[in-house]
């Protein structure tokens, strides 16, 4: 595997339920973000993680949750979503969380019903 | 406000019909500006980072040049394989990450 990949690929889910999506990144970075894509908005960052530590959360509510367990890996748990929650989440990783290029993976296409 | 502002939000050519998209920031202390290309239900796809005013970058049929206040994207001699949605985004010393512009949707027809 090469670059950046996201599993899976698509998810439905319903509100109570819990599921996590996961990325991996075969480049050697040290920052990992996850973002929001919605339709016809501006991609919108959610965390930014930095040599594991979180660095940044952009007033995501609580019921997003995030995990780095090493620069390789970042996970987003999901628990008692809404429907407006319902978007392609991307992740992307950069050799530092600076103003170094941002790479992205392919994305989760979520759907909450 | 920091911001970044892509235009047209759509633009339609025909193959071979050069043209430019525009993405102009007010941001303060600018670090890099990026463009992707994202095709539908992908995630984008890097094409090039400008750092300083006059700085140009090309790759194939696209040309990216950066000015104190906007970077426009050239497209010459487009080919339907072009068409896709045009992503800027801009890393500013105030805001500590990348925000991103709506994006232009470009199609390009035979």
């Amino acid at each position: 595997e090469t670059g950046v990949t996201q599993t899976p690929r698509h998810l439905v889910m319903g509100m109570t339920n819990k599921k996590s999506l996961k990325c991996e990144q075969h480049l050697g970075h040290n920052a990992m973000y996850w973002y929001k894509q919605s339709a016809k908005k501006p991609l919108e960052l959610m965390f930014v993680y930095n040599f594991k530590e979180q660095t940044e959360n952009n007033s995501v509510p609580s019921r997003f949750s995030p995990e780095c367990p090493n620069s390789s890996h970042l996970f987003l748990h999901l628990h008692t979503l809404q429907p407006e929650d319902s978007a392609l989440y991307l992740c992307a990783s950069s050799q530092e969380a600076t103003s170094d290029t941002q790479y992205f993976g392919p994305g989760t296409r979520l759907t909450v019903l | 406000e920091d911001q970044v502002t892509q235009s047209p939000e759509a633009l339609r050519l025909q193959e071979g019909e050069s043209s430019s998209l525009n993405c102009s920031y007010t941001v303060s202390g600018l670090r890099g500006l990026f463009w992707y290309r994202q095709d539908p239900g992908k995630g984008p796809e890097f094409l090039f980072t400008l750092y300083s005013a006059g700085e140009e970058k090309e790759k194939e049929r696209l040309k990216a040049t950066l000015t104190k206040k906007e970077s426009f994207l050239h497209i010459t001699a487009p080919k339907p394989e072009d068409s896709a949605t045009y992503l800027c985004a801009v890393y500013y010393n105030q805001g500590g990450k990348l925000i991103f512009g709506q994006g232009t949707e470009l199609s390009v027809k035979p």
